[in-house]
């Protein structure tokens, strides 16, 4: 199994909602990543998890929060998001944090928020 | 901090013409990687290149990666309409943490 899967594919929310993103994957890998894409951007990193434990925060602000339950599962929190948050939210997952990996991501969910 | 710059942002070609998208770090990279992201899509890991003047090939496709480390270069020769997309390039830079930095992409339309 060679896949990163996430759910849902597609969330409106409003800006008082409470809702979870989701991503698994079952390669083994034991680093796993959270992306924020807007339209004809680049992915941008939102966090780094490696091992199961929180490596990399890139000043990301507390209405995303990030929780990684076990190697194969990574959850992303949303609470009182913003409209300006709307974007594609990629999961990805690597061998290691080594960097000499390649990454791959999952389809991602379509996020807009009203 | 540590950027990657991509050049050209958009390229428009007819079948069978070559393509060429460029990257430019500011620092040396300890790797450099790229990706294919198909419209309405996700990344898509494509290659890997660590080694000063490394040249590899896939099919219609040549990586190369500078002497300095600092630049690499994308060539597809005779595209075709599956090569519509954009192209990443992903830098790392060892020294700040292991962090991909994105090149913006360059987006390749290709007409029949």
């Amino acid at each position: 199994d060679t896949e990163v899967t996430q759910t849902p594919k597609h969330l409106v929310m409003g800006m008082t909602n409470k809702k979870s993103l989701k991503c698994e994957q079952h390669m083994g890998h034991r680093a796993m990543y959270w992306y924020k894409q807007k339209a004809k951007k680049p992915p941008e990193l939102m966090f780094v998890y490696s091992y199961e434990k929180l490596s990399i925060n890139e000043s990301v602000p507390s209405r995303f929060s990030p929780e990684c339950p076990n190697s194969s599962l990574l959850n992303l929190h949303l609470h009182a998001l913003q409209p300006e948050d709307s974007a594609l939210y990629l999961c990805a997952s690597s061998h290691s944090l080594a960097g000499e990996n390649e990454q791959f991501f999952g389809p991602g969910t379509r996020l807009t928020v009203l | 901090g540590q950027q990657v710059m991509q050049i050209p942002q958009y390229q428009h070609v007819q079948e069978g013409e070559d393509f060429t998208t460029y990257c430019n770090s500011s620092t040396t990279l300890s790797n450099i990687q790229w990706y294919k992201q198909r419209p309405g899509g996700h990344p898509v890991f494509l290659i890997q290149l660590v080694k000063s003047g490394e040249v590899k090939k896939q099919k219609r496709l040549t990586f190369q990666f500078g002497e300095a480390k600092k630049n690499s270069s994308l060539h597809i020769t005779a595209t075709q309409t599956t090569d519509v997309g954009t192209y990443f390039c992903a830098g790392l830079n060892s020294n700040s943490g292991y962090a991909l930095n994105f090149g913006k992409g360059t987006s390749l339309l290709v007409t029949p």
